[in-house]
């Protein structure tokens, strides 16, 4: 099974600054690879996937980056509404299935 | 546009089989390309993949809970449903059912339901 690793757990940054969030995978990974931003009592909501690309009606301050094994996503410009914690997801061809990473923990400074 | 909603018990007694449905509005289940899948966060942790049904019903569960997880699709009533076995309080969790257009990311995904198991 493919473990995908968050860093920081927790970032703590202000408003206006750029944020820049960690996914390792333990193996190469192909280019699914998704992040999801999750509010309290929330679904979590598609940011980017295949690595890069945006989901439907997200802000063009979420970018995505990355291949083999180490992605990152990265807000730009931070506006008071993306505190929040975010995911990365993997998909695996063989055997066939979806792991997340632990999660990490945007929160104001 | 396509959205989910999940129902079923938000009570469930330990041993017990834990049976939750998605109803799919805005769109065919029976469409083509959909992976239809259950995931569960435990209270204050992160996401668990369980499993899917596949569009032309061909399923994969996650192996940690393989031998207690059924996920199966209802095309006349454009329903899928999760059924977990022998439950205990270790699967207390909100359970959301989410659909993956073979874009590897989850698109769409229900608002939640939590279920608690106790006696």
């Amino acid at each position: 099974e493919i473990v995908l690793t968050q860093s920081p757990a927790t970032l703590s940054l202000s408003p206006g600054e750029r944020a820049t969030l960690s996914c390792r995978a333990s193996q190469s990974i192909s280019s699914y690879l998704a992040w999801y931003q999750q509010k309290p009592g929330q679904a979590p909501r598609l940011l980017i996937y295949d690595a890069s690309n945006r989901a439907t009606g997200i802000p063009a301050r979420f970018s995505g980056s990355g291949s083999g094994t180490d992605f990152t996503l990265t807000i730009s410009s931070l506006e008071p509404e993306d505190f929040a914690v975010y995911y990365c997801q993997q998909r695996s061809n063989w055997p066939p299935g979806y792991t997340f990473g632990q999660g990490t923990k945007l929160e104001i400074k | 546009q396509m959205q989910l909603q999940e129902s079923g018990p938000g009570l469930v007694k330990p041993s017990e089989t834990l049976s939750l449905t998605c109803t799919v509005s805005g769109g065919s289940i029976s469409s083509g390309g959909y992976y239809w899948s259950w995931i569960r966060q435990h209270p204050g942790k992160g996401l668990e993949w369980m499993g899917y049904n596949y569009y032309s019903g061909s399923t994969h569960y996650n192996p940690s809970l393989k031998s207690r997880v059924t996920i199966s699709v209802d095309t006349s009533k454009n329903q899928f449903s999760l059924k977990l076995s022998s439950v205990t309080a270790a699967d207390t969790a909100v359970y959301y059912c989410a659909s993956e257009g073979d874009r590897g990311a989850f698109d769409i995904w229900g608002q939640g339901t939590m279920v608690t198991v106790s006696s």
